[in-house]
């Protein structure tokens, strides 16, 4: 199994929503990531969790809240998005996030989110 | 910052060999060049990567220039299903950060 799946494919929310995005992998990896992509620009890294801890925020605003239950999910918890925020959510999973492995990354189809 | 530089777009003809260049002249020594490709409405999809010497697997192949200031990513008999946005990325050995290039819009035809 080589997937990393993601849920749900489309969300449209409200500014004053809660939701979440879902992330799955099964490949024993260690290293899970969150990304952002908006229309014709290449992801931007948003969160890193490495062995189930939070390694790296890249700035993000605390409307995103990110969290590893186990080894093999995360999650994304959105609260009070802006419109800006609309965008394509991308996961993806590697073997580590050092040496160990290529450093290939595994990314999941993506949730493509609408604030409104 | 980005660290590398791709042409906007380019057109291959279907069946022939698409060479996708990049340069990534302040690469330092202990990082990697790595290519990704998205195709519409997809992930990201690993393609190959590298340090110093040329490297090629099932999907394609990348040869990096001696002097390591740009590289160019083969793909052998380009198809349909290669179109897609290609992606040049340094990675730093050791590191979980790509630093991704605006990539490279290649459009095969028929």
């Amino acid at each position: 199994d080589t997937e990393v799946t993601q849920t749900p494919k489309h969300l449209v929310m409200g500014m004053t929503n809660k939701k979440s995005l879902k992330c799955e992998q099964h490949m024993g990896h260690r290293a899970m990531y969150w990304y952002k992509q908006k229309a014709k620009k290449p992801p931007e890294l948003m969160f890193v969790y490495s062995y189930e801890k939070l390694s790296i925020n890249e700035s993000v605003p605390s409307r995103f809240s990110p969290e590893c239950p186990n080894s093999s999910l995360l999650n994304l918890h959105l609260h009070a998005l802006q419109p800006e925020d609309s965008a394509l959510y991308l996961c993806a999973s590697s073997q580590d996030v050092g040496r160990l492995g290529t450093g290939e990354l595994f990314f999941g189809e993506g949730s493509r989110l609408t604030v409104l | 910052d980005a660290k590398t530089t791709q042409p906007p777009s380019m057109d291959c003809a279907e069946g022939r060999a698409a060479n996708l260049p990049c340069n990534h002249s302040t690469i330092s020594g202990n990082e990697y060049v790595y290519w990704y490709r998205q195709i519409h409405s997809q992930g990201p999809q690993y393609i190959i990567h590298g340090l110093k010497n040329n490297e090629t697997n099932e999907m394609a192949s990348l040869i990096i220039t001696e002097d390591r200031k740009s590289s160019t990513l083969i793909l052998p008999h380009a198809t349909l299903r290669d179109t897609a946005v290609y992606y040049c990325i340094v990675r730093e050995g050791g590191n979980y950060q790509l630093i991704w290039g605006a990539g490279t819009k290649l459009i095969i035809k028929p």
